[in-house]
């Protein structure tokens, strides 16, 4: 079956600590993202990737960081910078083109204790 | 009845009622939308696109309308079912140096009562 696949589903971190979340996709597609979800709120774009070893930032870059050396593989690191990590992180993707939907992983939520 | 403020939208129906969530987008060039749902804990899912040449379209009990005059949209869900409850966003793809990317508005909870 083809798919995004996050992992871990749930995720502790300490303060001043960076973390890293997977996500793989088998989709074949180009491009790639991450969106930060707060509670009640809507999707907020942190970075994304149209193709592999480029990326670009997103509306709330500051305090996470991102590669994506491969094709398939897109994780974010959520770097001790970040003041208010505590969140619901989703990644998708999407085939090039204007009229194409965006695919989803189950997402990983993140809580600072 | 709907409610807005720092919380999400709310859209409250009893089981069998049509449900009608709407959804102002901004940018007038914008020719593609799509409807995602998201259930509790789960990554958004899609429901069903229309592109601006269009003014509705249709699926499995689920109807979109787009009112290119007012950038309106609407998703209509007839004889809405519990499983029906979910929040569900409207998205549209912003152009950005030759790429599109999905572009996500704010919301509305859809609560369904048996």
């Amino acid at each position: 079956d083809g798919g995004i696949t996050q992992s871990p589903k749930y995720l502790f971190r300490k303060e001043g600590q960076n973390v890293t979340l997977s996500c793989e996709q088998n989709l074949n597609h180009d491009a790639m993202y991450w969106y930060r979800q707060d509670p009640g709120q809507g999707l907020r774009l942190i970075y994304y990737s149209q193709i592999v070893n480029d990326f670009q930032k997103g509306d709330i870059a500051e305090g996470y960081s991102v590669s994506r050396e491969k094709k398939e593989s897109f994780p974010l690191t959520v770097t001790s910078a970040q003041k208010n990590p505590t969140a619901f992180y989703l990644c998708a993707s999407t085939d090039t083109g204007v009229d194409t939907e965006a695919f989803f992983g189950q997402g990983t939520r993140l809580t600072v204790v | 009845g709907e409610s807005v403020g720092l919380h999400l939208p709310t859209l409250s129906v009893q089981e069998g009622d049509n449900s009608i969530i709407n959804c102002a987008y901004s940018n007038s060039a914008s020719d593609y939308f799509i409807w995602y749902k998201q259930e509790s804990g789960k990554g958004p899912q899609f429901i069903i696109d229309i592109r601006s040449n269009m003014d509705k379209r249709q699926g499995q009990r689920v109807t979109v309308l787009l009112n290119k005059t007012v950038k309106h949209l609407s998703l209509q869900i007839a004889a809405t079912q519990p499983g029906d409850s979910a929040v569900y966003f409207c998205a549209e793809p912003y152009a950005s140096g030759g790429s599109y990317i999905p572009t996500f508005g704010r919301g509305t909870s859809l609560i369904v009562h048996p």
